[in-house]
This record gives C-alpha cells, sequence and structure tokens, in this order.
C-alpha cells in the first residue's frame, strides 16, 4: 500500500551530510512528501514535508524533483544521534487521509 | 504544550484476554490516529478518529475497535488477544486532518500477549 520506496539501509560518516533518497512515481499533484524518523522504541517524530518546493528547517532540508517522483532528505552534519529509521510518506486517501508508512531507511551514522 | 500521552508504556496479557489501550491528544487537536507496529509488519495504521467519528480505517479485524471521547480523548480496544498481537501501538494527533498538517506521535504502548 505504500506508495513510496526507499533504500532499506545507509551509513553515513559522523559530521558529513546523509542524503537519503525516496521514490514517490504515484504522486498526484496535491499531495505532500513527508519525512519522519523513529528512534529504536520511541514514537515517530516529524522532520519536515514539501508540496513541490525545496523546504529547509533547523533539522533537515528537503529537495523534491521538479517532476515530484522523487526527493532527497538531507541532514547536513549527521551525528550519532541522527541513527534512525527515516520514513518518507505520501498521504494516501485525499486530504483527509492518513499517512501509510512503508518499511523506511535504516541510518546509521558511524564515528 | 504537552505532547501526546499514552497509557500505560508497558502491558502483558495473556491469550484471549482482551485490552484497552489509552491516549490523550495534544491539547486542540481533534484527530487520533491508532498505529500498530511489529518488526515483521512495520507501522500499520488501524484506524482515526475525528470529532468523536471514526473516519479511515486500516485491515485490520474486528478485535480491534476504538472511540473517541468528546474532550478528543481515544481509546483502542483489543479483543480475544492473540499471540501476534504483541507489538508497539503508537498514537498520535493532529489538529484537523487538514492535507498539510503534521502527525504528532506517542511513545507508544508496548504489548506483550503470553
Amino acid at each position: 500500500d505504500a506508495k513510496t520506496t526507499q533504500p532499506p539501509s545507509m551509513d553515513c560518516a559522523e559530521g558529513r551530510a546523509a542524503n537519503l533518497p525516496c521514490n514517490h512515481s504515484t504522486i498526484s499533484g496535491n499531495e505532500y512528501v513527508y519525512w519522519y524518523r523513529q528512534i529504536h522504541s520511541q514514537g515517530p517524530q516529524y522532520i519536515i514535508h514539501g508540496l513541490k518546493n525545496n523546504e529547509t528547517n533547523e533539522m533537515a532540508s528537503l529537495i523534491i524533483t521538479e517532476d515530484r517522483k522523487s526527493s532527497t532528505l538531507i541532514l547536513p552534519h549527521a551525528t550519532l544521534r541522527d541513527t534512525a529509521v527515516y520514513y518518507c510518506i505520501v498521504r494516501v486517501g485525499g486530504s483527509q487521509g492518513n499517512l501509510i508508512f512503508g518499511k523506511g531507511t535504516k541510518l546509521s551514522v558511524k564515528p | 504544550k504537552a505532547g501526546v500521552t499514552q497509557t500505560p508504556r508497558y502491558l502483558i496479557k495473556t491469550r484471549g484476554q482482551q485490552v484497552t489501550l489509552s491516549c490523550s491528544p495534544i491539547s486542540g487537536h481533534r484527530s487520533v490516529s491508532w498505529y500498530q507496529q511489529t518488526p515483521g509488519q512495520g507501522l500499520q495504521f488501524l484506524f482515526e478518529y475525528f470529532s468523536e467519528t471514526q473516519r479511515n480505517k486500516g485491515n485490520f479485524p474486528g478485535r480491534f475497535s476504538g472511540r473517541q471521547f468528546s474532550n478528543s480523548r481515544s481509546e483502542m480496544n483489543v479483543s480475544t488477544l492473540e499471540l501476534g498481537d504483541s507489538a508497539l501501538y503508537l498514537c498520535a494527533s493532529r489538529w484537523t486532518g487538514g492535507p498539510n498538517e503534521k502527525l504528532f506521535f506517542g511513545s507508544g504502548t508496548q504489548l506483550s500477549v503470553l
């Protein structure tokens, strides 16, 4: 049911930028892309979301391709505390639909 | 502002029993969603309540039910527990359910069925 595809795992060196890709080729014109992360045994934490323009906040940057079929989450200076499962999500079921989570990407930040 | 609060944090039950989990959303949020998380299936959507009415439902058997009260607090009930119901149950709230709203999650209730 998930409308997104992500690599199951990635490694990143501490202090380097982590670039997490996501494919959402069936996304509709008015559907937002959301990113959440989950640290072991905690509830998912919101990171960022966007529609068509690139977005940046204090946690990360979101780059969405012009055709909106893929996006990249960028953590500019990864730390060990960024080790988590990162979920790229598109809302299913219209404006009042729900976020359907896929398997996500397990990001391991290594010293 | 307090976050989403779920109680209890841990729960141990035996097969055949029933269980009720509680979720208090962020103040002012009227939508509450429930998710089940297991190592094999990941995060799966159970249902969403908005203004005391179930608005969306995932693909779970009728043993899983929920309700929402007038103060937006929500409860989830699982009857006739099975071993496979062992999971982390997460609750999330949002203001009204608009397309641009983000979900805020609680820390979850870890249910173990023996």
